[in-house]
């Protein structure tokens, strides 16, 4: 089983939708991040969480929304999708300290019509 | 503030070809951790190599090496006689130490390179 799972893979919704994107670890790290990846802008933090109880906006958190429901799931909101929204997202996780690497799952490519 | 900077959009090389991606990173932090990470065209992010601020000794991995200077805030990376399966976009990322927000792992914009048979 992979470290870090992304549910899911695939999706595409309709401007206007709520859509939750979730993810899973299976690494024991407290650190859990969101990424959105879009040509040309690398990957871009979107919320980060250093442990269950903290949650932290990154650089681009508008019309995001997340939740720590445990050590080893952080999952992603779009409360109310638009197509400027469509990307690939990347969940990731490291352990404490920020010197080790980080552990991302397969990505999920989101298309808003 | 954190910032990556990778100034090369696209590369493209000849097979067989020496490359160097450039990475320049700005941090506050005395402590901190500049990562590789690769991401060929199947789009999954594979980990390259991790170094630490006081760590400035170069890093030779196969065909792989790694130049870091704190002089110049730099974290190069070279890819020696190039092949096909080296195509892909290669990203520089910077975590810092001092605590908080500098913790969270940043990255740059990538660099995407193209090995030509």
């Amino acid at each position: 089983d992979a470290d870090v799972t992304q549910t899911p893979r695939n999706r595409i919704t309709k401007t206007g939708k709520r859509i939750m994107l979730e993810c899973s670890q299976t690494k024991g790290h407290d650190r859990m991040y969101w990424y959105r990846q879009d040509p040309g802008l690398g990957l871009r933090l979107i919320y980060y969480s250093f442990d269950v109880k903290d949650i932290n906006k990154g650089e681009i958190s508008d019309g995001y929304s997340v939740s720590r429901q445990a050590q080893a799931k952080f999952s992603l909101s779009l409360e109310s999708a638009i197509p400027n929204q469509t990307a690939l997202y990347f969940c990731a996780t490291s352990g404490t300290g920020g010197h080790t690497e980080a552990f991302f799952g397969q990505g999920t490519r989101l298309t808003v019509v | 503030a954190q910032k990556v900077t990778q100034a090369q959009t696209e590369i493209s090389v000849v097979e067989k070809e020496d490359v160097t991606l450039d990475c320049v990173y700005e941090t506050r932090d005395t402590t901190y951790y500049l990562f590789w990470y690769k991401q060929p065209p199947s789009g999954e992010l594979v980990f390259l190599i991790r170094r630490n601020s006081f760590d400035e000794q170069n890093e030779i991995s196969g065909r792989y090496s790694w130049n870091f200077q704190k002089s110049t805030s730099s974290f190069n990376f070279t890819i020696t006689a190039s092949q096909v399966v080296d195509s892909a976009v290669y990203f520089c990322a910077l975590s810092g130490s001092g605590g908080g927000a500098t913790n969270k792992l940043i990255f740059g914009t990538g660099t995407l390179l193209a090995v030509q048979p």
